[in-house]
């Protein structure tokens, strides 16, 4: 059974660099794509960006500026950093496996399995 | 594309059936159309994909439906465990998210 944990800091500056990291168990990163997401209580659930075990990313171009994710297969692991950040990036971030396919040549996806989430909060 | 869900709250009593509706700005590619289920405290639970396959494990009394701009997820017999908030999400340009229809207990 596939597991998914969010790990990092729960309290971070502003205009600092938030690194969040996903651990996977019970199966391998090489199977799919893996995506992170955000949720707030003004905005909802936002999807923040994903990443195939080859480095391929996409990212929400709201974000793209401020945003690395990376994947490291031999820990199973992929990684979130956001930097510069402000108290609009408070969040429970989550992180989630992705039902990727292509439909004639164009990517789509939906997320089938969640991580139970972590909340990180932007504050001096 | 903007998702918008109606109602906001939705209070019923075990065993009734729960109807809610997803209704986006303009037409869902192909339908790519998802409902997930979070309940207080945890991870959002996907329930349905490609507007109406239920997904892995998913009971049957869990329906949905629609077309276009306009869909629907309808709850039959309501169980305890039901009593959630329900998301529906675009996939299929862009990636949106519904603000959520909470199914309360009445």
């Amino acid at each position: 059974q596939v597991q998914l944990q969010e790990s990092g800091p729960g309290l971070v500056r502003p205009s600092e660099t938030l690194s969040l990291t996903c651990s996977v168990s019970g199966g391998s990163i090489r199977d799919y794509y893996w995506s992170w997401i955000r949720q707030t209580p003004g905005k909802g659930l936002e999807w923040i960006g994903n990443i195939h075990h080859s480095g391929i990313t996409r990212y929400n171009p709201s974000l793209k500026s401020r945003l690395t994710i990376s994947a490291d297969t031999s820990k199973n692991q992929f990684s979130l950093r956001l930097s510069s950040l402000t108290a609009a990036d408070t969040a429970v971030y989550y992180c989630a496996r992705d039902q990727f396919f292509y439909g004639s040549g164009i990517p789509y996806w939906y997320f089938n399995l969640w991580g139970r989430g972590i909340l990180v909060t932007v504050s001096s | 594309i903007v998702l918008t869900q109606s109602p906001g709250t939705l209070s019923l009593s075990p065993g009734e059936r729960a109807t809610l509706s997803c209704r986006a700005s303009q037409s869902v590619t192909s339908n790519f159309l998802a409902w997930y289920q979070q309940k207080p405290g945890q991870a959002p639970r996907l329930l349905i994909y490609g507007t109406s396959n239920r997904a892995p494990g998913i009971p049957d009394r869990f329906s949905a439906s629609g077309s276009g701009t306009d869909f629907t997820l309808t709850i039959n017999r309501l169980e305890t465990e039901d009593f959630a908030v329900y998301y529906c999400q675009n996939y299929g340009h862009s990636l949106t998210f519904g603000p959520g229809t909470k199914v309360d207990v009445k």
